[in-house]
């Protein structure tokens, strides 16, 4: 099992540039979730899904979107990139039969 | 509302206990964590708890629910070099099992 992973590992953008953060893991979780981690403010949920093409938002939805067409892959999209998405970006997946939720190694963003 | 908070700082000697707090305002909480992230890293589950328990042991680390005070605290017995990371407190709720609120984080460090 490769686990939760993620791409890229960095990624610098300009302002109102587009791009996709992929998320994949090979455990068959129903539960995947985008979080982003900036200083002082710990992990915020973007947005989750609890299933294949079920998908909702967190704490800190604007600006990304999300699908998910199968249960491997989640990923998200920032459609405008703005200075304020700078962050490291992670993605979970979680079985609904245990309490472990598994981290992906993160994706550092820059948007100048 | 849903909101966990935690100190941003703990310094402490190497082998003493460390004792990091938590609390959160959603009394619907079913399950409380506790992860632990090492720099670069993502974040590693180090133990959780059910709402109905008061106290989980598991080795070095003492998890102590106080329901009523909505307060959790994890402690490292005989702290380590090892041990010095960020630790998350969070929670899941009744309402949206896939969902889980983070705390801020610890920077828990040790002294020589």
């Amino acid at each position: 099992n490769a686990g939760v992973t993620q791409t890229p590992k960095f990624q610098v953008l300009k302002t109102g540039q587009s791009m996709t953060l992929q998320c994949a893991q090979d455990m068959n979780h129903e539960y995947m979730s985008w979080y982003r981690q900036d200083p002082g403010m710990g992990l915020r949920l973007i947005h989750y899904s609890v299933g294949a093409g079920i998908t909702d938002q967190g704490e800190v939805p604007n600006g990304y979107n999300v699908s998910r067409s199968t249960t491997e892959d989640f990923p998200l999209r920032l459609l405008s990139a703005a200075p304020s998405q700078t962050s490291v970006y992670f993605c979970a997946s979680k079985s609904h039969l245990e309490e472990t939720q598994y981290f992906g190694p993160g994706t550092r963003l820059l948007v100048l | 509302g849903e909101d966990v908070e935690q100190s941003l700082f703990l310094s402490v000697r190497e082998g003493d206990s460390s004792v990091i707090n938590c609390t959160y305002t959603d009394s619907s909480s079913t399950y409380l964590y506790w992860y632990k992230q090492e720099p670069g890293a993502g974040l590693q589950l180090l133990t959780y708890i059910f709402s109905n328990m008061d106290m989980k042991q598991d080795q070095r680390l003492t998890v102590l629910l106080n329901k009523k005070d909505k307060h959790l605290s994890l402690r490292i017995a005989d702290t380590q070099t090892g041990d010095s990371a960020i630790y998350f407190c969070a929670e899941t709720l009744y309402s949206s099992a896939s969902k889980i609120i983070f705390g801020s984080g610890t920077r828990l460090s040790i002294r020589p």
